[in-house]
């Protein structure tokens, strides 16, 4: 069966710090690999997508990059954190319709 | 913008209440609808969802759903919710473009059931 998995869980960084998300997936290939950030009182945004390896989509313009160097790893970066990206950060990965999602990282900015 | 619109941001029940929470979205064409939840200190996980056929889909936990196209809506209804339904309920609309399938949210709903 396929399973996601999400990393770290909790993450405190204080302002200016770099940041590294990463996510993999098990048990399918070729996925599609998307980012999500849920900010209080704002439901879930979708911040990249990638239908394969190298291939990165942007949905909103921010601080943040992401990377897709192998088939199945996602990587969510920045180089340096502002405080408004505080958040709970979710990865997703789909087939086709349905997407399955990782236990998310709650993220800190101080 | 296109865009999933869930009215209620926060509801408050009773045990054995009604719940219906509403969802719209404004995307033309063929749609994938899907209801989620997150339990407090847990993942998201699905209700259910609808890709075509009947348009009452029933879920988990005794939740269904309607699908009307005409008034591009989702809502989620459950007869007699119970304190273990607390939780943050998100609409989600799934479109195929550019080759992949892009699951746009909602804004929430916090429901929090009173026992």
């Amino acid at each position: 069966s396929q399973t996601i998995h999400q990393w770290p869980a909790t993450l405190v960084q204080p302002v200016g710090s770099p940041l590294s998300l990463e996510c993999t997936v098990e048990g399918t290939s070729n996925p599609n690999l998307y980012w999500y950030r849920q900010a209080a009182g704002r439901g879930l945004q979708l911040l990249f997508y990638s239908v394969g390896i190298g291939q990165i989509s942007s949905e909103v313009p921010q601080n943040l990059s992401a990377s897709r160097p192998q088939d199945r790893q996602f990587i969510l970066s920045s180089k340096k954190l502002l405080l408004s990206d505080s958040g709970f950060y979710l990865c997703a990965w789909s087939w086709t319709e349905e997407a399955f999602f990782g236990q998310g990282t709650r993220l800190t900015v101080v | 913008a296109q865009s999933v619109s869930q009215h209620n941001h926060h509801v408050i029940l009773s045990e054995a209440a009604s719940l219906e929470l509403g969802c719209n979205y404004s995307y033309g064409g063929t749609v994938n609808l899907f209801w989620y939840v997150q339990y407090p200190g847990q993942h998201l996980q699905l209700l259910l969802k609808y890709f075509s056929g009947d348009p009452l889909v029933k879920g988990i936990k005794g939740f269904e759903a309607e699908f009307i196209k005409s008034k591009f809506s989702f809502n989620l209804r459950k007869p007699s919710v119970q304190w273990s339904d607390t939780a943050e309920y998100f609409c989600a609309v799934n479109r195929r473009l550019s080759g992949t399938y892009k699951y746009i949210f909602g804004t929430g709903t916090r429901l929090k059931v009173l026992a």
